[in-house]
């Protein structure tokens, strides 16, 4: 258990609305991740953070923003929600493994979001 | 951009058989990951491999990374009903420079267990 809890966990909402999910993690870690999962695509990075303020773009990054004002909460909003958006989102932490000292990703359980 | 192809898509096994899934990618990574995801949860990891040629056991799991780096190996022995679910292979692009793990993701293999 990495420490990382999402929310909400589930959400419907209408075309043209804005949404925001939020990530949070009580272990410090400096790295974060916003996916995205879908069928057939596998999980897909949105945005990530490597520290306070500071976040760059994934491979499917276009009509989100993230946000990252404390170490411990990593924002993800769609300014104007699309049904192309209606997706499960996690968050995802790096973390030391514990066996050989070397970062690897830890998600969270989740946001089911669905546009209509 | 980068392309794992997982495979197989989906498997029907019984109780007590043998699992083998693979991954490939089209360049090379420098650590395979391999996660397993329940319904309603988020994936877990499973096994992490760091070097070509590692082979690493977690229990019944084994995980292999490739000695070309383009590919990783998945058995799963003896299988249960708890091992029910799906299996992401992940990979770590060799030319990734932040100091993090930007990662590439399979789109899955969905284990399913007849009784």
């Amino acid at each position: 258990d990495a420490g990382i809890t999402q929310s909400p966990r589930h959400k419907v909402t209408e075309t043209g609305t804005p949404v925001t999910l939020r990530c949070h993690q009580t272990e410090n870690h400096r790295y974060m991740y916003w996916y995205r999962q879908d069928p057939g695509h596998g999980l897909r990075l949105i945005h990530y953070s490597y520290g306070v303020k500071d976040t760059d773009k994934g491979e499917v990054s276009d009509g989100y923003s993230v946000s990252r004002s404390k170490t411990e909460d990593f924002l993800l909003t769609l300014e104007s929600a699309t049904s192309s958006q209606t997706s499960v989102y996690f968050c995802a932490i790096t973390a030391l493994s514990d066996e050989r000292s070397t970062d690897t990703q830890y998600f969270g359980p989740g946001t089911r979001l669905t546009v209509l | 951009g980068q392309q794992l192809n997982q495979s197989p898509q989906s498997m029907f096994i019984q109780e007590g058989e043998d699992v083998s899934m693979n991954c490939t990618s089209s360049s090379i990574f420098n650590t395979w990951l391999w996660y397993k995801q329940d319904p309603g949860e988020g994936p877990v990891l499973l096994i992490a491999l760091y070097k070509a040629g590692e082979l690493t056991s977690n229990g019944r799991l084994t995980a292999q990374f490739g000695i070309t780096r383009k590919d990783s190996f998945l058995n799963i022995s003896a299988s249960i009903p708890s091992d029910v679910g799906i299996y992401f292979c992940a990979g770590q692009d060799l030319r990734s420079n932040f100091g993090n793990e930007k990662l590439t993701f399979g789109t899955g293999t969905r284990l399913t267990i007849i009784p």
